[in-house]
């Protein structure tokens, strides 16, 4: 069964960091891109990022380029998002959400969530 | 960016009815479309993709149909636990990956 556990979230104040981070089991967690998605409060849903297998290649949307950086450690079956330079439109729910072994981004798989609140 | 348009942004139906919901693109993504379920309090959930492939384990009376810029998501008979939200995903032009505003299907 797979498994996508979240950790990491909490409040922080406008220009902060936080690093969020994803436990997978469950599947050959190097074989999969993973991805970041996240949901503002009684909102939709937005893809943030995504990581292939190896971790080469690495893509986001425009509005957390230059702040947000993916990363994944297979050794560990594990994928992070680290978050930079905070602003209040960050706070959501992040969901880490498995995707496929190819560029087929279709993500069959999803945590519950974590929670970031960017607020003074 | 490939903006997706999804109507209308609440359906109020009873259960046994016939539940369409529309997802429009922007512009093509040729077969390139899922559909997603969201229930209160939990994680989206991948229900249709390619346009009308149902992904494992979904019911029969879930399906998709659409090709180019027009989507539907049809619910044949509608059961107690398909009331949720549900959203639309392109992955034919990325980054980004985008998705719909969400229907909020209610019961009526």
């Amino acid at each position: 069964e797979v498994q996508l556990v979240e950790s990491g979230g909490g409040l922080v104040q406008p220009g902060g960091s936080l690093r969020l981070s994803c436990a997978a089991s469950g599947f050959t967690f190097r074989s999969y891109w993973m991805n970041w998605v996240r949901q503002a409060p009684g909102k939709g849903l937005e893809w943030v990022a995504n990581i292939n297998g190896d971790g080469s290649d690495k893509r986001f949307v425009d509005s957390v380029k230059g702040r947000f950086i993916i990363s994944r450690d297979n050794a560990k079956s594990s994928l992070y998002l680290q978050m930079n330079s905070l602003r209040a439109e960050d706070t959501a729910l992040y969901y880490c959400a498995r995707g496929r072994p190819t560029m087929d981004i279709l993500l069959d798989d999803w945590g519950q969530g974590t929670l970031v609140t960017v607020s003074s | 960016e490939v903006v997706l348009t999804q109507s209308p942004a609440t359906l109020s139906l009873s259960p046994g009815e016939r539940a369409t919901l529309s997802c429009r693109a922007s512009e093509s993504v040729v077969k390139y479309l899922a559909w997603y379920q969201q229930k209160p309090g939990q994680a989206p959930r991948l229900l249709i993709y390619d346009a009308s492939n149902r992904a494992t384990g979904i019911p029969a009376r879930f399906s998709g149909s659409g090709s180019g810029t027009d989507f539907t998501l049809t619910i044949s008979s509608l059961e107690p636990e398909d009331f949720a939200v549900y959203y639309c995903q392109q992955r034919y032009q990325w980054p980004p990956i985008t998705f719909g505003q969400g229907t909020r299907l209610e019961i009526k």
